[in-house]
């Protein structure tokens, strides 16, 4: 089983593009998260789901766009990219709730110029 | 909100030295914590958890203990071997996950 796999996992972007950051799970897990993570403030929740088509957000939303339309896949979309959101971004799943262990992918390291 | 606050970093210890990170935290219910780490390159791993006052995590020699009196979740570890270099996050859940800011441990042969 591969676990939880991003694709890709580096990526140049020009402020104003857009793109689509993937993340797919074979662990039958109904929660999906995906995270940033910048220096000095750890990882902070941008959007998560509890299954497919049920997602809501997280703390740092705004700019990310998200939706599940199976229990595999939860893409992230950053549709006018901005250099505030060069970060590396990671995504998780769980079992049943957010108090169960999270597993993560490898991350995506995404550069706004 | 819900928060965590942990020591900052870097940390440097010889090998065999003994190990504390501090972390704090601020909820508004009774959270479950969490002790994640990260390798270089990698996604983090759940290292240890504890969902209720007084109970104490541990894996792999490191352990926290749930301490609601003060509000902490301190890591410890007797002795730490190199291969315990990582950074090491604190982490809350309550409704939704948050996450310290992280705490980088270099330990030298």
């Amino acid at each position: 089983n591969a676990g939880v796999t991003q694709t890709p996992k580096f990526q140049v972007l020009k402020t104003g593009q857009s793109m689509t950051l993937q993340c797919a799970q074979d662990m039958n897990h109904e929660y999906m998260s995906w995270y940033r993570q910048d220096p000095g403030m750890g990882l902070r929740l941008i959007h998560y789901s509890v299954g497919a088509g049920i997602t809501d957000q997280g703390e740092v939303p705004n700019g990310y766009n998200v939706s599940r339309s199976t229990t595999e896949d939860f893409p992230l979309r950053l549709l006018s990219a901005a250099p505030s959101q060069t970060s590396v971004y990671f995504c998780a799943t769980h079992g049943t709730s957010f108090y169960n262990e999270q597993f993560f992918g490898p991350g995506t390291r995404l550069t706004v110029l | 909100g819900n928060s965590v606050t942990q020591m900052e970093g870097p940390v440097t210890l010889s090998e065999e030295a003994f190990l504390t990170i501090n972390c704090t935290y601020t909820a508004t219910g009774y959270p479950s914590l969490f002790w994640y780490v990260q390798y270089p390159g990698e996604g983090l791993q759940l290292l240890l958890k504890a969902t209720k006052a007084d109970d104490k995590g541990s894996n792999k020699g490191f352990e926290a203990t749930y301490r609601k009196e003060t509000t902490s979740f301190h890591l410890e570890k007797g002795s730490v071997q190199v291969s315990d270099s990582a950074v090491y996050f604190c982490a809350l859940s309550f409704n939704d996950m948050r996450f310290g800011a992280g705490t980088r441990l270099t330990v030298k042969p």
